[in-house]
């Protein structure tokens, strides 16, 4: 089965980038979704197709994706943004379509 | 406001049965894909099942696979999760999902409804 690998924590000051990667195998020919969770409360698409966002997103989100890594990068960092980040794909190698989460990342802001 | 809501959960015996409903509102339901994911507490997200938007194709996670079903009134804009032989794993948060309209991406989420598994 298909497997996406991210850090379990990333900090970073506030103001600051925060990169929060997904690796999986040949990632780069998959679209990936990026998802982010507060404490209690259901995800929230933040980044889709790798790159694309959507509205009401900021801008300070964005994301890519290439080889065998994904990468949501966060700038200009801010207290709100303290939050799980998941990634996800589609993957079609075993006999049916499989949607893969990531292990999810927290990011912590100092 | 797009929307989805979902209730059903309780505490239920191990080997017991369950049936969640997610009821969707703000958008045509009949025409968007739909899906289920858990979180057990304290873990990271697990997807569960999916069905098409006419209910006529439906996959499941290995670790459902024939003890869950998934299926869908559009009629009621309504999803469904009817879940059997439940064991203590299977305790978590369950939410629905919705499939975007030009994206497999998962663009609108329900509260969740918590579903515990013990004796």
């Amino acid at each position: 089965s298909y497997v996406l690998t991210q850090p379990p924590s990333v900090s970073v000051a506030p103001g600051q980038t925060a990169r929060i990667t997904c690796g999986g195998n040949n990632i780069g020919s998959k679209s990936v979704h990026w998802y982010q969770q507060k404490p209690g409360q259901a995800p929230v698409l933040v980044v889709y197709d790798d790159s694309d966002r959507p509205s009401g997103i900021p801008e300070r989100f964005s994301g890519s994706n290439s080889g065998n890594t994904a990468t949501l990068t966060i700038s200009r960092v801010e207290a709100g943004d303290e939050a799980d980040y998941y990634c996800q794909v589609w993957d079609s190698s075993s006999d049916h379509p499989y949607v893969v989460f990531g292990g999810g990342t927290k990011l912590t802001v100092l | 406001e797009v929307q989805l809501v979902e209730s059903g959960g309780g505490l239920v015996q191990p080997g017991g049965s369950l049936r969640l409903s997610c009821a969707a509102s703000g958008f045509t339901f009949s025409s968007y894909e739909m899906n289920w994911v858990r979180q057990a507490p304290g873990k990271g997200l697990e997807w569960v099942s999916y069905i098409s938007s006419s209910g006529s194709t439906i996959y499941y996670a290995d670790s459902v696979k024939g003890r869950f079903t998934i299926s869908r009134d559009n009629a009621k804009n309504s999803l469904y999760l009817q879940m059997n032989t439940l064991r203590a794993e299977d305790t978590a948060v369950y939410y629905c999902a919705r499939e975007g309209a030009a994206s497999d991406a998962f663009d609108i989420w329900g509260q969740g409804t918590m579903v515990t598994v013990s004796s």
